[in-house]
């Protein structure tokens, strides 16, 4: 079983559309994330949500917004996408934030605004 | 969160043991070290993590020397699928918190058949 589960695993728009990207994780874990990983490479955290209330927003357009269905859920909406958004998703989940705290990534979204 | 600093790149023959430095100058006292490694097109994988002593797992060992200002990750025995991103992480493990993790650049372990 994939502990960390993200869908699409590609996603290819064209600009200002509106897309959703799925996150589901089956490690009874309390925390999510969302990560951006950009053409350089570069790995920033955007969002992530403890017992269904957002812990983190760091500086993201707030055409990004994470919902949370349930404890196992945390997807990625993203309003009028430009070309800029184009990068690598990650979703990850850990339990807590305490000492001997794992986190558990996706496989990642590819994702490419035309 | 303290500063990391890694060597860009490293190779490794295969079957030797890698090993590869950190720096983190500036780490409190309630700062844990972490590495992860990302294999390429694949998400971000915990390795290890540790506080002042040195700790050992079924991947991999972390030295941290006394003064806890550096410390090295070590792969007993590179195989090829051990070529990755290798990234230092320090941050406080705060206890119900959510804080997420700061990426730098890593280290492109490359290991050499």
């Amino acid at each position: 079983d994939t502990a960390v589960s993200q869908t699409p695993k590609y996603l290819v728009t064209q600009m200002g559309n509106d897309k959703s990207i799925k996150c589901e994780q089956n490690l009874g874990h309390d925390t999510m994330y969302w990560y951006k990983q950009d053409s350089k490479k570069f790995l920033k955290i955007m969002f992530s949500y403890n017992n269904k209330e957002l812990i983190i927003n760091e500086t993201v357009p707030n055409r990004f917004s994470p919902k949370s269905p349930d404890k196992a859920h945390l997807n990625l909406h993203i309003n009028s996408l430009e070309l800029g958004d184009s990068a690598v998703y990650f979703c990850a989940s850990s339990q807590g934030g305490g000492a001997g705290t794992e986190a558990f990534f996706g496989q990642g979204t590819r994702l490419t605004v035309v | 969160d303290a500063k990391t600093t890694q060597p860009t790149s490293m190779d490794c023959a295969e079957g030797r043991a890698a090993n590869l430095p950190c720096n983190h100058s500036t780490i409190s006292g309630n700062e844990y070290v972490y590495w992860y490694r990302q294999i390429h097109s694949q998400g971000p994988q915990y390795i290890i993590h540790g506080l002042k002593n040195n700790e050992t797992n079924e991947m991999a060992s972390l030295i941290i020397t006394e003064d806890r200002k550096s410390s090295t990750l070590i792969l007993p025995h590179a195989t090829l699928r051990d070529t990755a991103v290798y990234y230092c992480i320090v941050r406080v493990a705060s206890v119900g918190g959510a804080d997420g993790l700061t990426f730098g650049k890593g280290t492109h372990l490359i290991i050499q058949p």
